[in-house]
């Protein structure tokens, strides 16, 4: 198995711009979710999915994101407008039974906006 | 809420040296419990994991027992090497009785390995 996939690896945008991180899940996960990474906060879970339904988006920072999974092999994650303190690696994570025996996550965009 | 408390890094050690990293949690219900590692550049990856109380995880050399009397699962490794230096993530899942569990993290210690 490949793994979870994301692209892009890396994002250099304009404030102002959209930007639309994407993910593909290990097939056969039923359950997905998005994190952001930075040095100040840390991991922070963003929205997941269980079934292709969103469960919970409290995370989500405010109406500049959004996320969909319009099926059962991807998800996208998209900022518009995008702001400079956006700038964070983004990791998308898959699992199986509910996520009880843990997740595996992708390797994560790494977003820069200027 | 839930929580999950990890010792402050970072910690920097000798090859060979002993390993603790202490992670204390909080949870309602009984919460499977995991260390993640995340190497430079890359995405966390599942070290170990214990499901119930009592149990220990293993991997790579690192252990963890689920102490539920004391809350804890602290990380440990007998002889390190460089190759182990990395960030270290404790973690637990709360068996949500909704659809779909969250893995709540701590903050994460980075380990620094020297020759």
């Amino acid at each position: 198995d490949a793994g979870v996939i994301q692209s892009p690896r890396h994002e250099v945008t304009e404030m102002g711009q959209e930007v639309t991180l994407r993910c593909k899940p290990i097939s056969g996960h039923n359950s997905l979710f998005w994190y952001r990474q930075t040095m100040m906060r840390g991991l922070e879970l963003l929205i997941y999915f269980n079934n292709n339904v969103p469960i919970d988006d409290s995370g989500m920072p405010e109406d500049r994101f959004s996320a969909k999974m319009p099926n059962a092999s991807f998800s996208t994650l998209k900022i518009q407008p995008s702001e400079p303190r956006d700038s964070a690696v983004y990791f998308c994570a898959s699992s199986r039974d509910r996520g009880l025996y843990g997740y595996t996550f992708g390797s994560g965009t790494r977003l820069t906006v200027v | 809420g839930n929580s999950v408390t990890q010792m402050e890094g970072p910690v920097t050690l000798s090859e060979e040296a002993f390993l603790t990293i202490n992670c204390t949690y909080t949870a309602t219900g009984y919460p499977s419990l995991f260390w993640y590692v995340q190497y430079p550049g890359e995405g966390l990856q599942l070290l170990l994991k214990a499901t119930k109380a009592d149990d220990k995880g293993s991997n790579k050399g690192f252990e963890a027992t689920y102490r539920k009397e004391t809350t804890s699962f602290h990380l440990e490794k007998g002889s390190v090497q460089v190759s182990d230096s990395a960030v270290y993530f404790c973690a637990l899942s709360d068996r949500g009785e909704t659809s779909g569990s969250r893995l709540t993290f701590g903050e994460g210690t980075q380990l620094t390995v020297n020759p």
